[in-house]
């Protein structure tokens, strides 16, 4: 167990709607890393949130956007769905103070678009 | 950009040791990272290397050279249960030491009885 929390773990909808992902840190940790991963393919970085702030952007589309809360939870939120969204999405997170090259994976949300 | 190479495939037997390549292209490299994610399943952290040299876990060790840009990871005395997919990763050097990490598209271990 990682300690990274992620919500709900299997998702199904249609296309065209609206979705949202949950996300919670490990304890204590800062950084919040959102990551993509379609069928056999590696994990792409989405978006990074460090202390409530925006961090760092990878390809994100202008349907997806994030947020981080005070409590340093966070959320993805996923618009007007189309088939190739079908993915894992993982979040994962770290202390935001040492470089170890370590970040904690949660279990990922699997998002299937019909 | 930011680049990593890894075979997509590796077949071994059980008790034998296999080596997963990575070789990079990157600026502002802080070290390469592995991690092993069964399927389905959740990355998991193996190891960091942030100077040249080797690296020992257990059954796992990870080698750095960071004047070829090259890695990899070795596994001996394969298991069953090592058949996975195995990441390298960088830094994004835009998001300097705290940066997001920059996957490799990983490669798929398959350990046969």
């Amino acid at each position: 167990d990682s300690g990274v929390t992620q919500t709900p773990k299997h998702l199904i909808t249609a296309t065209g709607q609206r979705v949202t992902l949950r996300c919670s840190p490990r304890s204590g940790d800062l950084s919040v890393y959102w990551y993509q991963q379609s069928l056999d393919q590696g994990l792409q970085f989405l978006i990074q949130y460090y202390n409530g702030e925006e961090r760092a952007k990878g390809n994100i589309l202008e349907r997806f956007s994030a947020q981080q809360f005070p409590d340093l939870h966070s959320e993805l939120n996923l618009s007007s769905l189309e088939l190739g969204d079908s993915a894992l999405y993982f979040c994962a997170s770290s202390s935001g103070v040492a470089n170890t090259g370590e970040l904690f994976f949660g279990e990922g949300s699997r998002l299937t678009v019909l | 950009g930011q680049s990593l190479e890894q075979p997509s495939e590796v077949t071994a037997v059980e008790g034998a040791i296999v080596q997963i390549n990575c070789t990079y292209q990157t600026s502002g490299f802080y070290g390469l990272s592995w991690y092993q994610q069964h399927d389905g399943g959740a990355p998991t952290f193996l190891s960091y290397n942030a100077l040249d040299g080797l690296e020992e876990t257990g059954r796992f060790s990870s080698f750095l050279s960071r004047s070829d840009s090259y890695g990899y990871l070795l596994l001996q005395e394969l298991q069953m249960k090592d058949s996975a997919s195995y990441f390298c990763a960088v830094r994004d050097r835009n998001g300097g030491s705290q940066g997001n990490l920059i996957f490799g598209k990983g490669t798929k271990l398959s350990v046969k009885p």
